[in-house]
């Protein structure tokens, strides 16, 4: 399996303030990470699709604008929520997709949980 | 209608006993179907890839139902440290996965 890392692993902010969240893949080359959001008693929603060098690919009903990623390297997206809200308090969690598995396997992060008061 | 749908449960399980829950799916093109275990507030690990033919893993055996569009998972001699949510995985288009809400399993002694 692969080796994934979130940072910091819990945060808690203030209302309209952001809040960046790391990922790293620690033992290969990620060129693909993704963004999940899981709230309470419900199941992970895919937020975006972290792509090396380029854009992130967004999921319907998702705002680009309000949670920014960057995938700089092949080893490390970042997710930023952007003037969080008390409704973006969550579990955010990140996975990669190992480059040799042709079934879609992810491994995930430990996730990050984000408190806005 | 959800993609990828369980039952919450919980499944109130001896310790020792046998349990089984299934899950079902849309996407008749789905090809990669995965039984993931979470943790209250951990993220997912894998715990199984569910094959066509069925697979066992020690005391967990999957099972795929293409026709019918389900997958199951059975666990024998349960453990306390059983006790979970175990989330039903399924490939969507362009490698994205969907997930299942969970089926919560707690063991007793």
């Amino acid at each position: 399996g692969a080796v994934v890392s979130q940072h910091p692993s819990w945060v808690i902010c203030k209302s309209g303030t952001s809040v960046k969240i790391e990922c790293r893949s620690l033992d290969f080359q990620a060129t693909t990470m993704f963004w999940y959001r899981q709230f309470p008693k419900q199941s992970l929603m895919l937020m975006a699709t972290s792509n090396e060098g380029s854009k992130a690919t967004y999921e319907q009903g998702v705002e680009k604008d309000k949670f920014l990623i960057n995938h700089a390297s092949l080893t490390l997206s970042t997710l930023t929520v952007t003037s969080a809200h008390p409704e973006d308090s969550s579990f955010y969690i990140c996975s990669v997709r190992t480059p040799d598995r042709e079934d879609y396997e992810q491994y995930f992060g430990p996730g990050t949980r984000l408190t806005v008061t | 209608r959800k993609e990828v749908e369980q039952d919450p449960g919980p499944f109130n399980v001896p310790e020792g006993a046998t349990v089984a829950f299934n899950c079902t799916y849309s996407n008749s093109a789905s090809q990669s179907f995965f039984w993931y275990r979470q943790d209250c507030r951990k993220e997912p690990k894998l715990l199984m890839s569910v094959y066509s033919s069925g697979n066992e893993d020690g005391r967990f055996t999957a099972q795929l139902n293409r026709a019918s569009q389900y997958i199951s998972l059975l666990i024998r001699d349960s453990k306390l440290s059983d006790s979970a949510t175990y989330l039903c995985v399924v490939n969507g288009s362009w490698g994205k996965l969907q997930f299942g809400a969970g089926t919560q399993v707690v063991v007793t002694p």
